[in-house]
């Protein structure tokens, strides 16, 4: 099961709220979960990324969340800026660098 | 001083035509990918060298060929374009392909339109 699902598809938040998308997996075998953010006309770029030793991690204002019960991990941006606006993907692997991408979340923070 | 650049950023073609995508990363880095993403965003990655060896290759139509003369570039060379092909292909590299949390970094992509 290589599939990760990422929801909700896309996310208007206002400036200073709390932005949270969410991700699951089904194979067990992954270890390793990066978040990449992308603006328009560019690439990917890693944001931030945990292993499922932790339950969270932390970087300025943006968090995962990680729940390895339930095989769910999540980002949750505080305080979110205009300049968040951009499309993000969660992404899993395990084993080899074949990361597996979810469908992404456009994210558009209003003033 | 861009760290994965690829050339064009942007091809239109017609159908039927082959084209070639370039790929070069000055990271020093040992593997090297091709992604695709189509018009609804989805990612997928398509082939993978390290050391100039093919490590991944995913169920990519055998229309699509990558060649990687040395480590620092990665070509993607497509026949016989099909309107289908149509979507952003990006190149990507990362230090190696034994550790599973290496950063995967991207170039900028490449627009390619078929018509």
């Amino acid at each position: 099961q290589q599939q990760v699902k990422q929801s909700p598809q896309s996310l208007i938040v206002q400036k200073g709220g709390i932005s949270i998308i969410n991700c699951a997996y089904e194979n067990t075998a992954f270890d390793y979960f990066p978040w990449y953010q992308q603006f328009p006309g560019k690439g990917p770029a890693l944001l931030i990324a945990i292993r499922p030793d932790v339950s969270e991690k932390k970087e300025g204002r943006f968090t995962i969340s990680f729940n390895k019960s339930a095989k769910q991990f999540s980002l949750h941006i505080m305080d979110s800026q205009p300049g968040d606006s951009a499309t993000y993907f969660c992404a899993a692997s395990g084993g080899t660098d074949k990361l597996i991408f979810g469908t992404g979340t456009r994210l558009q923070v209003f003033p | 001083d861009t760290a994965v650049s690829q050339t064009p950023k942007y091809l239109v073609t017609q159908m039927g035509n082959d084209k070639s995508i370039k790929c070069e990363q000055n990271l020093g880095h040992d593997t090297m990918y091709w992604y695709k993403q189509d018009s609804k965003k989805f990612l997928k990655i398509m082939f993978s060298y390290n050391n100039k060896e093919l490590i991944i290759n995913e169920t990519v139509p055998n229309r699509f060929s990558p060649k990687s003369p040395d480590k620092a570039h990665l070509n993607l060379h497509i026949n016989s374009l099909e309107l289908g092909d149509s979507a952003v292909y990006f190149c990507a590299s990362s230090r190696s392909s034994g550790a599973v949390s290496n950063t995967i970094y991207f170039g900028e992509g490449s627009w390619l339109t078929v018509v």
